[in-house]
């Protein structure tokens, strides 16, 4: 149980288009969902906390003009990653709250070029 | 603010070799605790979790005790395979609800040779 997936799992775009990542609960609902964005080899940095129904709250220094965030269901949330460059290149990565703890989706590759 | 450090990697280790890998944290309140691995290319997987003091995680041959005294979370397994060669992440969350945000240590890699 507690599965989150995401789509797609790697994404290729020329610089200046707009990305979309979808990221579900498969056997849960989630008020809450969270994205981080992870370097090589680094530890995950969170971007935002998405809330359903509401506005998502983003960490100082992510741009939300940018980084666009939709809670539509309470098991959908997306992060449109809006006029790409190649700096936001990146493993993003989503997880949805359940009970007591977060649980992971499998990350998305991003590749601008 | 709350903070979690863990050791750095990276952890090399023949197989069956006796595994720890050091976690301290420093919060407010009484944080849940938690382990993830992220093996290469995915995403984080919870590996185990403890809710308050003194409560043992363990799964997969892996176990952590939650010591308040000592405000660590260390990881341990007593034999690793290859397959455990992976990114080990410790983390807290500052109370019990999960949509609570997770601060995480810098992770530590774990290679094991066989």
């Amino acid at each position: 149980g507690a599965v989150v997936s995401q789509h797609p799992s790697w994404v290729i775009c020329k610089s200046g288009t707009s990305v979309k990542i979808e990221c579900r609960s498969l056997d849960f609902q989630a008020t809450t969902m969270f994205w981080y964005r992870q370097f090589p080899k680094q530890s995950l940095m969170l971007m935002a906390t998405s809330n359903e129904g509401s506005k998502a709250t983003y960490e100082q220094g992510v741009e939300k003009d940018k980084f666009l965030i939709n809670h539509a269901s309470l098991t959908l949330s997306t992060l449109t990653v809006t006029s790409a460059h190649p700096e936001d290149s990146s493993f993003y990565i989503c997880s949805a709250a359940f009970r007591d703890t977060q649980y992971f989706g499998p990350g998305t590759r991003l590749t601008v070029l | 603010g709350n903070s979690v450090t863990q050791m750095e990697g990276p952890v090399t280790l023949s197989e069956e070799a006796f595994l720890t890998i050091n976690c301290t944290y420093t919060a407010t309140g009484y944080p849940s605790l938690f382990w993830y691995v992220q093996y290469p290319g995915e995403g984080l997987q919870l590996l185990l979790k403890a809710t308050k003091a003194d409560d043992k995680g363990s799964n997969k041959g892996f176990e952590a005790t939650y010591r308040k005294e000592t405000t660590s979370f260390h990881l341990e397994k007593g034999s690793v395979q290859v397959s455990d060669s992976a990114v080990y992440f410790c983390a807290l969350s500052d109370g019990g609800n999960a949509g609570n945000m997770l601060t995480f240590g810098g992770g530590t890699r774990l290679m094991v040779k066989p």
